[in-house]
């Protein structure tokens, strides 16, 4: 599976958006962007998912750029139980019948009041 | 929908003693699950691919003695950590592949097991 790269950390205030990037330039075409998140103590949850397009769900946003070289996670408005760490995967497939997901360090978001 | 049930959330046990982890896949057939490990402050790591009816593939440097992997049915997955000892102790969590896109993998709430 393609490595992907994210920043150690980040900050965000509470209300306003966290824009979580990840670098994942050797993506091959047949990979899907997973976002994962993993309070402290619990295991990963599910958040998106994407292969090319643009995703939205219940939780977040999901931007691909054209070249599918990097993403980026947004959380339209941040409360402080997003605190987490983050997790941005790639990988062929999306079922489980594909391999296992092989995590890196994430990002550790803090929101702050 | 797809939930992994995973239990007990936390074990203390004495070295040398094992500890049975159970993973279930409440509403959906796992034909694999996963086990991962974590250690404070670092990711998660994989330790074993468990395929139901079969043997797990084990990661290089987990050792499938000490390891015990079951996946006897398409809904449970049990690892065993025999012998455990004070470095056995750790985060130990399960996923289920569920082979349905937005639920492609689903996470168990973790083990958090200390062996004194």
């Amino acid at each position: 599976d393609a490595k992907t790269t994210q920043p150690t950390s980040m900050d965000c205030a509470e209300g306003r958006a966290a824009n979580l990037p990840c670098n994942h330039s050797t993506i091959s075409g047949n990979e899907y962007v997973y976002w994962y998140r993993q309070i402290h103590s619990q295991g990963p949850q599910y958040i998106i998912h994407g292969l090319k397009n643009n995703e939205t769900n219940e939780m977040a946003s999901l931007i691909i750029t054209e070249d599918r070289k990097s993403s980026t996670l947004i959380l339209p408005h941040a409360t402080l139980r997003d605190t987490a760490v983050y997790y941005c995967i790639v990988r062929v497939g999306y079922g489980g019948s594909q391999g296992n997901l092989i995590f890196g360090k994430g990002t550790k978001l803090s929101v702050k009041p | 929908g797809a939930v992994v049930s995973q239990h007990p959330s936390w074990v203390i046990c004495k070295s040398g003693t094992s500890v049975k982890i159970e993973c279930r896949s409440l509403d959906f057939q796992a034909t694999t699950m996963f086990w991962y490990r974590q250690f404070p402050k670092q990711s998660l790591m994989l330790m074993a691919t468990s395929n139901e009816g079969s043997k797990a593939t084990y990661e290089q440097g987990v050792e499938k003695d000490k390891f015990l992997i079951n996946h006897a049915s398409l809904t449970l997955s049990t690892l065993t950590v025999t012998s455990a000892h004070p470095e056995d102790s750790s985060f130990y969590i399960c996923s289920a592949g569920t082979g349905r896109g937005r639920y492609g993998y689903t996470f168990g709430s973790g083990t958090r097991l200390t062996v004194v």
